[in-house]
């Protein structure tokens, strides 16, 4: 059964970078066709699709985040990483990690809490 | 940007009744429309993909319908463990978009 894991801080300052990892177990982050992906949930509202990264290292980022966002993987570790840079209150969100295969997301993560605040 | 207008928002049910939800879609997706559950403080779960195939392990009360525009999740019989939040999501297009979910809670 793959499960994946997010971690990183809960709380992050105001025009700073917020750095998330996710950690994917029972199965291979190397194979081809998935889809590592990020996707976001304010509080009260629906999701945002924040972008994604194949093993290959190919990314696909929201054009409303690509400014301020990267996804990079490391296949040694089975993780891949979100970093998202000049944060402010807006960015405060419930932050998942994914697995795209094909169109949908059929294994998510429990999701993380993060706050911008000072 | 595809939006997509789910509803409703709430409903309440009882045990053993029939529950739809609707999502629209702001321009067609032809079948891309996959449909999930979530539990507070739980991984989202897909339930249905590409409009009408169910994701394998999930129980078939359980079911989708539509293309083009506007798509139907139906759980046949509702039983205790499905009180939760539903949500759709098109992958017709980039960026992939959600519908804001609808909450189903016990009458």
């Amino acid at each position: 059964q793959v499960q994946l894991q997010e971690s990183g801080p809960g709380l992050v300052k105001p025009s700073q970078t917020l750095s998330l990892t996710c950690t994917v177990s029972g199965g291979s982050i190397n194979s081809g066709g998935y889809y590592w992906t990020w996707i976001r949930q304010h509080p009260g509202e629906g999701l945002e699709w924040i972008g994604y990264i194949l093993y290959s290292g190919s990314t696909s980022y929201n054009p409303s985040l690509k400014s301020r966002v990267s996804i990079s993987i490391d296949t040694s570790k089975k993780q891949f990483s979100l970093n998202l840079n000049s944060v402010t209150a807006a960015d405060t969100a419930v932050y998942y990690c994914a697995r795209g295969s094909s169109d949908p997301y059929d294994y998510w993560g429990q999701g993380i809490l993060v706050t911008v605040s000072s | 940007d595809i939006q997509m207008i789910q509803f409703p928002p709430s409903l309440s049910a009882s045990v053993g009744d029939r529950v739809s939800i609707t999502c629209r879609a702001s321009q067609p997706i032809r079948i891309y429309l996959n449909w999930y559950q979530q539990k507070p403080g739980k991984a989202p779960k897909l339930l249905i993909y590409a409009a009408s195939s169910l994701q394998s392990g999930v129980p078939s009360r359980f079911s989708g319908s539509g293309s083009g525009t506007d798509f139907t999740l139906t759980i046949s019989s509702l039983q205790p463990e499905d009180f939760a939040s539903y949500f759709c999501h098109q992958s017709d297009s980039s960026p992939p978009t959600f519908g804001g979910g609808t909450k189903v809670g016990i009458k």
